[in-house]
């Protein structure tokens, strides 16, 4: 069955940097796009990435522009978020996400808690 | 940017009703809208993809429809495990939005 599980969250200072990984199983990776979703404590959705099947194009949401960079490593099934910048508001949830084919996303990894506090 | 709004922010109904949650959006939306519900302490799960499609395993009473501006998620006859926040979503140009979600209580 499918599998995302995230890791590398934690506590950072603002204006550090933190690295998000993703390992995928369960599906042939290199196929799908593949995308990171946030969700602050007690808050809504909000979509943070996406990088194309083969890793030939990338894009974020504004918010993230210039301080976030989504990648992945297909001969290892695996999704990156390097983060860097962090400010106090992108603490959240953040998940590691498949999309299914056209622009909706039909599995989700458990996410990992991203908390950025001095 | 195309802004997601749904509504209401809140429901509250009882076991058997039927449930009417809605999604509008500042500019016409291709048919790339879906709807996701999420309950506490778990991740999203998708139940409709393309405005009304019912993705995999997901119980015939939860249906979607609508297109260009104004979409519908229907819930024939509520279930208690129907409690959750629901989402739509859309993808335009490779930008992603979600909906404020509707927070969705069972009597």
């Amino acid at each position: 069955q499918v599998q995302l599980v995230e890791s590398g969250g934690g506590v950072v200072q603002p204006g550090r940097s933190l690295r998000l990984s993703c390992v995928a199983s369960g599906f042939s990776f290199r196929t799908y796009d593949m995308h990171w979703v946030r969700q602050a404590p007690g808050k809504g959705l909000e979509w943070v990435a996406v990088v194309s099947n083969d890793g030939s194009n990338e894009y974020s949401a504004d918010f993230v522009k210039g301080r976030f960079t989504i990648s992945r490593d297909n001969s290892r099934n695996a999704l990156y978020l390097q983060m860097n910048s962090l400010r106090g508001e992108d603490t959240a949830v953040y998940y590691c996400v498949k999309e299914r084919l056209y622009g909706d996303f039909d599995y989700w990894g458990r996410g990992t808690l991203v908390t950025v506090s001095s | 940017e195309i802004v997601l709004t749904q509504s209401p922010a809140t429901l509250s109904l009882s076991p058997g009703e039927r449930a009417t949650l809605s999604c509008g959006a500042s500019q016409s939306v291709p048919k790339y809208l879906a709807w996701y519900q999420q309950k506490p302490g778990q991740p999203p799960r998708l139940l409709i993809y393309d405005s009304s499609n019912t993705a995999t395993g997901i119980p015939a009473r939860f249906s979607g429809r609508g297109s260009g501006t104004d979409f519908t998620l229907t819930i024939s006859s509520l279930e208690p495990e129907d409690s959750a926040v629901y989402y739509c979503q859309q993808r335009t140009n490779w930008q992603y939005t979600f909906g404020q979600g509707t927070k969705l209580e069972i009597k």
